[in-house]
């Protein structure tokens, strides 16, 4: 089964409009980490947000937001007033595990989805 | 400036020519990985190292070697290669201990290399 899943290959969002871009995860760790990357055309990785397995709050970065579901394994990213320059690719990834854990160095992503924003 | 350097960034090669990416950190991280990204797979785990001389594979290892013998670097090397590895490789790094107050121990990833294998 795919540890992380994302089920849109592309989304359109209009500028200064919100959007949701899908995350679902699967792991029988009890502590593992959710990580958001973005990647524009340029090619490099960009961290956005992180949540932990036992992190209380959702996660927020001034205009990025996880909307973390722990029942349902879901880890969306919440992108507000979208701009122009969040037209990308997006990553969600998964560490399991604790530090010094033998799967703690594996991390693993999803298929990523193609996020562009119009005027 | 704290960065994750890979060279080169750009390569054309011929099936079974021996070739090495080169990966630096100067952020003194533990933690080292190289990842693999292909259209519709997103980005795949090749090896990583949890510290010098320690390294583990990840999800696609065939084909590829790695070293750590110091902290700061961390090779990937194709001794064989073949068109199926054409794609875009990246090397990242983090600290590799007990996350902090952030809870992240968050990747920092080089710019990429691009290879083509003819």
């Amino acid at each position: 089964a795919q540890k992380i899943t994302q089920t849109q290959p592309g989304m359109f969002v209009q500028e200064k409009e919100a959007v949701t871009l899908d995350c679902t995860y699967d792991t029988s760790d009890q502590s593992y980490g959710l990580f958001w990357y973005k990647q524009p055309s340029s090619g490099e990785m960009i961290f956005l947000i992180y949540q932990g397995s036992y992190d209380e709050q959702n996660a927020t970065e001034g205009r990025y937001s996880l909307n973390f579901q722990k029942a349902r394994k879901s880890a969306n990213l919440v992108i507000s007033a979208s701009q122009l320059g969040d037209s990308a690719m997006y990553f969600c990834a998964m560490r399991e595990g604790r530090a010094g854990g033998t799967s703690y160095g594996k991390l693993t992503f999803g298929q990523g989805t193609i996020l562009t924003v119009h005027p | 400036e704290a960065q994750v350097t890979q060279n080169p960034r750009y390569l054309i090669t011929v099936t079974g020519k021996k070739l090495t990416v080169t990966c630096s950190q100067n952020m003194n991280h533990e933690y080292m990985s190289w990842y693999r990204q292909d259209p519709g797979l997103g980005l795949r785990q090749i090896y990583y190292s949890m510290n010098v001389e320690v390294t583990d594979k990840g999800d696609v290892p065939e084909g590829y070697k790695v070293s750590r013998k110091e902290k700061r670097n961390f090779p990937l090397i194709l001794e064989s290669p073949s068109p199926n590895q054409t794609s875009l490789y990246f090397c990242a790094s983090r600290f590799a201990g007990t996350p902090g107050l952030s809870g992240a121990n968050v990747l920092t990833f080089g710019a990429g290399s691009r290879l083509t294998v003819l």
